[in-house]
């Protein structure tokens, strides 16, 4: 089983501030990696694919970059709508998810 | 754009079964795709539970395998899921999603879930 592991926990920041989440795969996954953001009481929104393209109508400031093991999602500048938990995801035929950051408000 | 809408029963009874239905908006699932299930226990992570083909193929955690099963109905454009002799620890949202994968031999590769449904709670309490 491929494990991922996201850091930190918490991430506490200011709008306006840049955000960056590690994921971390116990082997590599070449660039078969996704990212999500999930807010309180909703359903998780695919932000990003294939470790660097975003999703259909999500903001240019959030990227993904990464391969092999070590994966980097970058909010470049928050806006107030982006605090919430964000999960990594790799591609398999058994799909699974790192335990999460949550971005809080400052 | 493709809209899905989870719906079953709130509470189960241990040792029954769970039985939710996600039904798919604005696309035929005949059409094509994979679509799956995914939960949520209360203030925990996601767990991949399964996924379809529109043509009926079936792939299952192996953690769940014994308990699950997923099924299509393509003239309802919906597909179902039943979890066998629950738990509480099948407490949880359920999500269903469509799933963007790539078939194998024998086996899918999926790739990431795009859209997801709402969610809907489910308690396993007696």
């Amino acid at each position: 089983d491929i494990i991922l592991t996201q850091s930190p926990a918490t991430l506490s920041l200011s709008p306006g501030e840049r955000a960056t989440l590690s994921c971390r795969a116990s082997q590599s996954v070449s660039r078969y990696l996704a990212w999500y953001q999930q807010k309180p009481g909703q359903a998780p929104r695919l932000l990003i694919y294939d470790a660097s393209n975003r999703a259909t109508d999500i903001p240019a400031r959030f990227s993904g970059s990464g391969s092999g093991t070590d994966f980097t999602l970058t909010i470049s500048s928050l806006e107030p709508e982006d605090f919430g938990v964000y999960y990594c995801q790799h591609r398999s035929s058994w799909p699974t998810f790192g335990g999460g950051t949550k971005v809080e408000i400052k | 754009q493709v809209q899905l809408q989870e719906s079953g029963p709130g509470l189960v009874k241990p040792s029954e079964t769970l039985s939710l239905t996600c039904t798919v908006s604005n696309y035929s699932i005949s059409t094509g795709f994979y679509w799956g299930w995914l939960r949520q226990p209360p203030g925990k992570g996601l767990e991949w539970i399964g996924s379809i083909y529109h043509r009926g193929h079936t792939y299952y955690n192996p953690s769940l395998r014994s308990r699950v099963s997923i099924s299509v109905d393509t003239s309802n454009n919906h597909f179902s899921l039943k979890v066998t002799s629950v738990t509480a620890a099948d407490t949880a949202v359920y999500f269903c999603a469509r799933v963007y994968a790539s078939h194998r031999t024998n086996s899918a590769d999926f790739k990431w879930f795009d859209p997801w449904g709402q969610g809907t709670l489910v308690t396993v309490s007696s």
